[in-house]
């Protein structure tokens, strides 16, 4: 069956912190990997995608991920966490868009202290 | 990328009625999607929006229900009908871009918030 495991449901970093955001996936195909993060009272932002080649993709705001075929997985790091990044972020895989829908994780809160 | 902006962005409805919440596309898309996020909860895609043909509905999710229609490439809208409290959620529309390349991303609008009384 295809699924998105996102295992910690929330996160507390200091501000200046690094963070590393858990993301397994279960795909019968190629998968195409995705991370969203979604604010207090808004919509779905992307930060970066997967599609192929170099498995360490670059994102917005300074986020990273790293696709790992063997574990299945594609966690979402960041080297210094800013107050700005409190907010939800969810892991997605699909076929592309294209191909029909996204299948979600749970998605991960992200609190950040001071 | 596609912008994509959702009418209401939140509505407080009686049960039994019935509210339709329209997506607006900023370019042609081939794709649009309607999913549901309940509250605390991850997103569940409820269905395609096809333009030009019925929408594919996936397993849960029923026309009777969740009415789509999808008159042009850039607009849609779907309708929650005869809403009970369970029906309160976040509804969001996506859409996959530009073309029919699997190398599209699904951009996601703002949503709707719905509380059903």
């Amino acid at each position: 069956a295809q699924s998105v495991t996102q295992p910690d449901i929330h996160i507390t970093v200091s501000e200046g912190a690094s963070l590393e955001l858990r993301c397994n996936y279960s795909y019968g195909a190629t998968p195409y990997l995705f991370w969203y993060v979604q604010s207090p009272g808004q919509g779905l932002q992307l930060l970066l995608k997967y599609f192929s080649g170099d498995t360490l993709v670059q994102g917005i705001k300074g986020f990273e991920a790293e696709f790992k075929r063997s574990q299945s997985s594609f966690n979402l790091r960041k080297p210094s966490v800013h107050w700005s990044d409190a907010a939800e972020y969810f892991c997605a895989v699909g076929g592309g868009g294209s191909q029909g829908n996204l299948i979600f994780g749970k998605g991960t809160k992200l609190s950040v202290k001071p | 990328s596609a912008v994509i902006s959702q009418k209401p962005s939140r509505d407080i409805c009686q049960r039994g009625t019935s509210l339709t919440i329209q997506c607006q596309v900023d370019s042609q898309v081939t794709m649009m999607f309607w999913y549901r996020q309940q509250p605390g909860q991850s997103l569940t895609l409820i269905a395609t929006a096809n333009q030009g043909s019925e929408a594919t509905y996936e397993s849960g999710f029923v026309i009777d229900k969740f009415p789509i229609s999808r008159p042009n490439l850039t607009f849609s809208t779907l309708t929650v009908s005869n809403m009970s409290p369970e029906d309160s959620s976040i509804y969001l529309c996506s859409a996959a871009g530009e073309s029919t390349a699997r190398e599209e991303t699904q951009y996601f609008g703002p949503g709707t918030r719905l509380l059903v009384l």
